[in-house]
């Protein structure tokens, strides 16, 4: 069964650092979100990408933030310099382009990356 | 914009217990509704969708109907087990998707 794909799964760093997670999703869904999960809360995306083109980053925080998604396939996300409230389960998800209503369509997640910032 | 809310947790009931975990939305249009589940340490899986009104969704003996009138999607299950504990996501795709806060349900043998 396809599966999203992350890494690394821990990432331990301390502030001011640099650090830069990996997302490859399932072979052909057009769509990519990041999202950050802070212990007990739910889900609050950061970047959304349709292809290689970014659709909604509006939460994104751009002063230390950045995605990509270069060839429209795997993605990285990158945080420069981190800060110890960065630290959070940042999760992948990807989704074919549009449900038949042209909503956004059901979103498969992988395992997440867990940051910790020191 | 559209939005879903869920109700507090956390909820603890005893193994073989009746769970029901409430969830409204509000969205324009006709969105797809589906209940994420989230065990420790893990990322989100999708237990069970339903796509229009008065669709039932159905996973694992867990169980959700879609109503309009309402705007109601709520999760049940008819005996909990141990192994069911974990947090669960109501969420909906519109224009957006969008995920609810999230409710710890923790089962005790």
């Amino acid at each position: 069964e396809a599966e999203v794909a992350q890494s690394p799964r821990y990432k331990i760093t301390e502030k001011s650092q640099a650090v830069a997670f990996w997302c490859d999703p399932i072979s052909g869904h057009a769509t990519l979100y990041w999202y950050r999960q802070i212990l007990g809360q739910g889900p609050e995306l950061l970047v959304q990408f349709q292809d290689e083109s970014v659709v909604d980053d509006s939460q994104l925080p751009k002063d230390r933030f950045s995605a990509e998604r270069l060839k429209g396939v795997d993605s990285t996300l990158k945080i420069q310099p981190a800060e110890l409230g960065d630290s959070a389960m940042y999760l992948c998800a990807s989704s074919l382009i549009v449900a038949a209503s042209g909503g956004a369509g059901e979103q498969f997640f992988g395992p997440g990356t867990r940051l910790t910032v020191l | 914009g559209d939005s879903v809310t869920q109700m507090e947790g956390p909820v603890t009931l005893s193994e073989e217990a009746f769970l029901t975990i409430n969830c409204t939305y509000t969205a324009t249009g006709y969105p797809s509704l589906f209940w994420y589940v989230q065990y420790p340490g893990e990322g989100l899986q999708l237990l069970l969708k339903a796509t229009k009104a008065d669709d039932k969704g159905s996973n694992k003996g867990f169980e959700a109907t879609y109503r309009k009138e309402t705007t109601s999607f709520h999760l049940e299950k008819g005996s909990v087990q141990v192994s069911d504990s974990a947090v669960y996501f109501c969420a909906l795709s519109g224009q957006n998707f969008v995920f609810g806060p999230g409710t710890r349900l923790s089962v005790l043998p």
